[in-house]
């Protein structure tokens, strides 16, 4: 049981380029989350899903894309990048206890310098 | 997008002691988690509060939720160097969105 997975753990892009920010998870979750993480701020919603084929927009989602074809991954597609962008990234995996409330795992990060 | 009130935000203690940080909100929630993060590494969840009132322990770990749902603490007894770390606080009022509302995080150093 690997828990929350993320990769790259590190990426240098230039300005303009594209990449993809791999997340998945193994414990047959249906809610996922992307964060970003930036000093000073705490961690801000960029994207979710509450299933397979299902996503929505969080916080801050100008500049992300996501999907969501299977339970087990959540991709995060940055199309152009920007400076802005620099960041660190955490998908999470929500458990939701029927009766007792939900809790939100994280993976260990994918730190992105856009130059 | 609104951020808890999380205090102090740095604290240097003695190897020994114990600690004390907490989360103070406008909004209401009606869950409270506890995450530590170290450098380099996701946060790791230490403890989840489902209940207004509710007190629960992980170890040397302590967490309360707020009779009033705005407002949460974390105790850590007798601390110990791999103590070290960012702690966050964390409030949820569910949504189709699940969105946690992060604190700006206490910033733990213990000294031997």
């Amino acid at each position: 049981n690997a828990g929350v997975t993320q990769t790259p753990k590190f990426q240098v892009l230039k300005t303009g380029q594209s990449m993809t920010l791999q997340c998945a998870q193994d414990m047959n979750h249906e809610y996922m989350s992307w964060y970003r993480q930036d000093p000073g701020m705490g961690l801000r919603l960029i994207h979710y899903s509450v299933g397979a084929g299902i996503t929505d927009q969080g916080e801050v989602p100008n500049g992300y894309n996501v999907s969501r074809s299977t339970t087990e991954d959540f991709p995060l597609r940055l199309l152009s990048a920007a400076p802005s962008q620099t960041s660190v990234y955490f998908c999470a995996s929500i458990r939701i206890t029927s009766g007792v409330g939900e809790t939100q795992y994280f993976g260990p990060g994918t730190r992105l310098l856009v130059l | 997008g609104q951020q808890l009130n999380q205090s102090p935000q740095s604290m240097f203690i003695q190897e020994g002691e114990d600690v004390s940080m907490n989360c103070t909100s406008s909004s209401i929630f009606n869950t409270w988690l506890w995450y530590k993060q170290e450098p380099g590494e996701g946060p790791v969840l230490l403890i989840a509060l489902y209940k207004a009132g509710e007190l629960t322990s992980n170890g040397r770990l302590t967490a309360q939720f707020g009779i009033t749902r705005k407002d949460s603490f974390l105790n850590i007894s007798a601390s110990i160097p791999s103590d070290v770390g960012i702690y966050f606080c964390a409030g949820l009022f569910s949504g189709s969105a699940r969105q946690l509302t992060f604190g700006s995080g206490t910033q733990l150093t213990v000294l031997p």
